[in-house]
């Protein structure tokens, strides 16, 4: 059974500049997540979709960040315009039911 | 807002070496999850702990959750290099399926 996978595994950007994520969760997850690592702080949560709905945004940063997730299976997280402090490791996350989440191996993500 | 304490921060031992990492909350864990994580990749899920009390183990890991569900210990016997990795714990929380992290802690084994 396939993992979850993100792509790119690694993004150099201009501030200004705009970026897109992707994360294949595992099929049949209905429960997908994203995270964010910023250096020297911890995994932080982002937003929680299930299914294409989102069930829970609380942790996007502001209005720059959009998270969608048409037809319930992949996702992408658009970052627009990028700043600097968007700079981080980003993580996505899927699950079936509440006990278990599966990570990817996450987006690194650098804005110059 | 919750907060995840865990220590030490980072930790480089020898090979055959026990070691204990520790995470601790401001508040009362909803189940409380200990992961690891080796670069370039998430963090992968290594045991799930509920009961106050509860004792896991895991082959050489033992997972301990202290009584009153605010703080957890990570013992590791005889460390081996391949047990190298960034160590987190996290807490489910009240909201479903979101986990709040700590920062980890880096476990490095020499041969």
């Amino acid at each position: 059974e396939a993992g979850v996978t993100q792509f790119p595994s690694h993004s150099v950007i201009e501030k200004g500049q705009t970026v897109t994520l992707r994360c294949d969760p595992i099929s049949g997850h209905d429960n997908l997540y994203w995270y964010r690592r910023v250096m020297g702080k911890e995994i932080k949560f982002l937003l929680h979709f299930v299914k294409e709905s989102k069930q829970d945004e609380s942790g996007m940063p502001n209005n720059r960040f959009l998270a969608e997730r048409t037809g319930g299976t992949y996702s992408t997280l658009k970052v627009q315009p990028a700043e600097l402090e968007d700079s981080g490791v980003y993580f996505c996350a899927s699950s079936q039911g509440p006990a278990r989440s599966f990570f990817g191996p996450g987006t690194r993500l650098t804005v110059l | 807002t919750q907060l995840l304490e865990q220590s030490p921060q980072f930790l480089s031992i020898q090979e055959g070496e026990n070691l204990t990492v520790y995470c601790n909350s401001s508040s009362v864990f909803s189940s409380l999850q200990w992961y690891r994580q080796e670069p370039g990749e998430g963090p992968v899920l290594l045991v799930t702990v509920v009961t106050g009390g509860e004792v896991k183990k895991l082959k050489r890991l033992t997972f301990q959750f202290g009584d009153a569900r605010k703080d957890s210990s990570l013992h590791i016997t005889a460390a081996q290099p391949g047990d190298t990795g960034l160590y987190l714990c996290a807490d489910r929380g009240s909201t479903l399926g979101r986990l709040y992290f700590g920062r980890g802690t880096q476990l490095t084994v020499w041969p």
